[in-house]
């Protein structure tokens, strides 16, 4: 099976600033996930990400304040844009592989933001 | 609209005891697939098990095991003989089929505490 990789595994950041996550499969996927976890909760799907086209977004959520990346098949990132303490969380990347659904996610960002 | 609903919201057991954790979903699709995972301290979301809306059948892993019944709308989760790395939070997921790809709908999770 597929080995997602993200990167930074975690971070601490200032209020204002922007964090850029990164994605990587080891293999073609069409479809790429982004999910948020804030403490405590569930996974909420951010955005849907497909190589060539623009992310579709989850109600709640906006490019401006989370644009996505999908330059390839292998690989997308996640602006987290003007962070406030509320926007920390762990940000997820997922991606399904073909017709196995299984659901693959990375290891996860775990942002503060101070 | 779909819907996951994970009742327990925390468990504690001692090993070796048996726990089951249940899972509640609400769906109109008639193709739509569930999952377990487990997520660990370190965050890290690790897949237990699939399973889709045709297929009934009780499936046993281990000490893992998982009860889907469509006339419930449930698909649970028996951990047999609890171990202490067993504590984790454990989420129930469902899939639908959209335009644009599947989506995972999370529950809310259950925190299981296994205690030596």
């Amino acid at each position: 099976s597929a080995v997602i990789s993200q990167k930074p595994s975690r971070d601490i950041c200032q209020r204002g600033t922007s964090l850029t996550i990164q994605c990587q499969v080891d293999s073609q996927v069409t479809m790429m996930f982004w999910y948020r976890q804030q403490p405590g909760q569930s996974l909420t799907l951010i955005a849907t990400a497909n190589q060539g086209s623009e992310a579709t977004y989850e109600s709640g959520f906006v490019i401006d304040k989370f644009p996505i990346s999908r330059p390839n098949l292998t690989f997308s990132t996640l602006t987290v844009s003007n962070m406030s303490p509320e926007d920390s969380s762990i940000y997820l990347c997922s991606a399904l592989l073909g017709q196995s659904l299984r659901g693959t996610f990375g290891s996860g960002t775990r942002l503060t933001v101070v | 609209a779909q819907k996951v609903t994970q009742a327990q919201t925390e468990i504690s057991v001692v090993e070796k005891e048996d726990v089951t954790l249940d899972c509640v979903y609400e769906t109109r699709d008639t193709t739509y697939y569930l999952f377990w995972y487990k997520q660990p301290p370190s965050g890290e979301l690790v897949f237990l098990i699939r399973r889709n809306s045709f297929d009934e059948q009780n499936e046993i892993s281990g000490r893992y095991s998982w009860n889907f019944q469509k006339s419930t709308s449930s698909f649970n989760f028996t951990i047999t003989a609890s171990q202490v790395v067993d504590s984790a939070v454990y989420f129930c997921a469902l899939s639908e089929a959209r335009e644009y790809g599947q989506n995972f709908v999370f529950g809310p999770g259950t925190r299981l505490s296994v205690l030596p």
